[in-house]
């Protein structure tokens, strides 16, 4: 079974701080990984989305990491701004079609 | 822009009631899903749809059922609400199954009293 764990659960940063966030999965057999970001109380927004063939992808300050064999993903957010603060949440698609998400990473970004 | 609305943002229902849960998409997209959110459970599956009249079962389809009659529009359905039932609940749609990356609304908060 797909387990999806994210690390921190929390991250409190002053702002213009470059920071990581960490995504692993336990099953190496999966066709992408997408980062989402998330406000209180609303929708998910789609940040980065890598195929099982790609090793990263960037976005404006995000760059998205993804090594399948370690079962490992990072987002990396440069010059942190306090409109970053957000939920952020991994999810792997399986290859049956289905997609696990991880719990988050609540970050804070401190002006 | 895709885009994915939901009807409400915010429900209350009593324990009992029929509760309707609507999703459109605006992409033409084929395949629509329902997930809820809990606090420390994250993300779960509930149904999802490859095309117009068809519906798989997620992880946790129990007291729910779905209805797609057509292509943009994927309606979640809760038979008899209970208070276990008082969620997020979270709509999301994919152009195909090549494709794959998903696209959500803005949630519903329900409750369910």
């Amino acid at each position: 079974k797909q387990e999806v764990t994210q690390i921190p659960a929390a991250l409190s940063v002053p702002e213009g701080e470059n920071l990581v966030l960490n995504c692993s999965f336990t099953d190496s057999a999966i066709y992408n990984l997408q980062w989402f970001r998330q406000d209180p109380g609303k929708g998910l927004t789609s940040l980065l989305l890598i195929q099982s063939s790609q090793r990263e992808q960037t976005s404006g300050r995000l760059n998205a990491s993804l090594d399948k064999s370690s079962g490992r993903s990072t987002l990396y957010i440069a010059a942190s701004q306090p409109g970053d603060s957000a939920t952020y949440l991994c999810a792997v698609r399986r290859a049956n079609n289905d997609m696990r998400f991880g719990a988050g990473t609540r970050l804070t970004v401190k002006p | 822009d895709v885009k994915v609305t939901q009807s409400s943002r915010y429900l209350v229902k009593r324990t009992g009631e029929k509760v309707f849960l609507e999703c459109v998409q605006d992409m033409d997209h084929e395949n629509m899903f329902w997930y809820r959110q809990d606090p420390g459970l994250g993300l779960r599956l509930i149904y999802f749809s490859y095309d117009v009249k068809m519906k798989e079962k997620g992880d946790i389809p129990e007291g729910y059922s779905v209805s797609r009659e057509k292509k943009e529009r994927f309606s979640l359905i809760l038979e008899s609400a209970s208070t276990n039932q008082t969620s997020m609940y979270l709509c999301a749609s994919t152009k195909d199954r090549v494709s794959y990356e998903q696209y959500f609304g803005p949630g519903t908060r329900l409750t369910v009293t």
